[in-house]
């Protein structure tokens, strides 16, 4: 079945340091990927997106890049800020579903420090 | 932003009791979703609706209902709420298409006592 794997968090940061969320799927044919940002008290946002192997998706100084060889969809970010504090969520879209059901990863916390 | 609603925001009620979630939406989806989010469990799909009076269940369906009489509105209902149903719902609407990405409500925590 179809499935996304997501790290553990919490990850915490210093402002300005590098950062690497892992996203890891399990679908069959071609799954759209999505990264998703949750701030406290709110509704995911959705943040990037990528329809096809080897598309980039970006955004806000974040990008992923769906890679079919090692089914991943890693986030990154080349220098973080304490306003990027949020919980991350890596999701698909099954390609052969009719319902557009998504599958979500269990989110990853980020915590960056000033 | 995408035009979504939820309604209440907060509430907290008995075990026992039934409960109304209701979300709104002004852009005129055909798709929308119900979840509940856990700590641990990530977003776990109740029920979606593919169009006017037609819906489907979700991984997590039991003691939930749902209705969508319009393109508008899809109501979620707890016929007797239960203490495992506390949580917090999102909403969520989609044009639909395999590439495009759902939007999501602000949330609705709910307490069941």
């Amino acid at each position: 079945g179809n499935s996304v794997t997501q790290m553990e968090g919490p990850v915490t940061l210093s402002e300005e340091a590098f950062l690497t969320i892992n996203c890891t799927y399990t679908a069959t044919g071609y799954p759209s990927l999505f990264w998703y940002v949750q701030y406290p008290g709110e509704g995911l946002q959705l943040l990037l997106k990528a329809t096809k192997a080897d598309d980039k998706g970006s955004n806000k100084g974040f990008e992923a890049t769906y890679r079919k060889e090692t089914t991943s969809f890693h986030l990154e970010k080349g220098s973080v800020q304490v306003s990027d504090s949020a919980v991350y969520f890596c999701a698909l879209s099954p390609s052969t579903s009719g319902t557009y059901k998504y599958i979500f990863g269990t989110g990853t916390r980020l915590k960056v420090l000033a | 932003d995408a035009g979504i609603t939820q309604s209440p925001r907060h509430k907290v009620t008995e075990t026992g009791t039934p409960v109304t979630l209701r979300c709104h939406q002004t852009e005129n989806h055909r798709y929308m979703y119900w979840y509940r989010q856990d700590p641990g469990h990530g977003l776990r799909l109740i029920h979606y609706s593919y169009g006017v009076k037609d819906t489907d269940k979700g991984e997590v369906s039991d003691g939930y209902s749902v209705s969508r009489s319009k393109t508008e509105d899809f109501l979620l209902t707890l016929e007797s709420a239960t203490s495992s149903q506390t949580s917090v719902y999102f909403c969520a609407i989609s044009e639909g298409g395999a590439n495009q990405p759902q939007h999501f409500g602000d949330g609705t925590r709910l307490s069941i006592l």
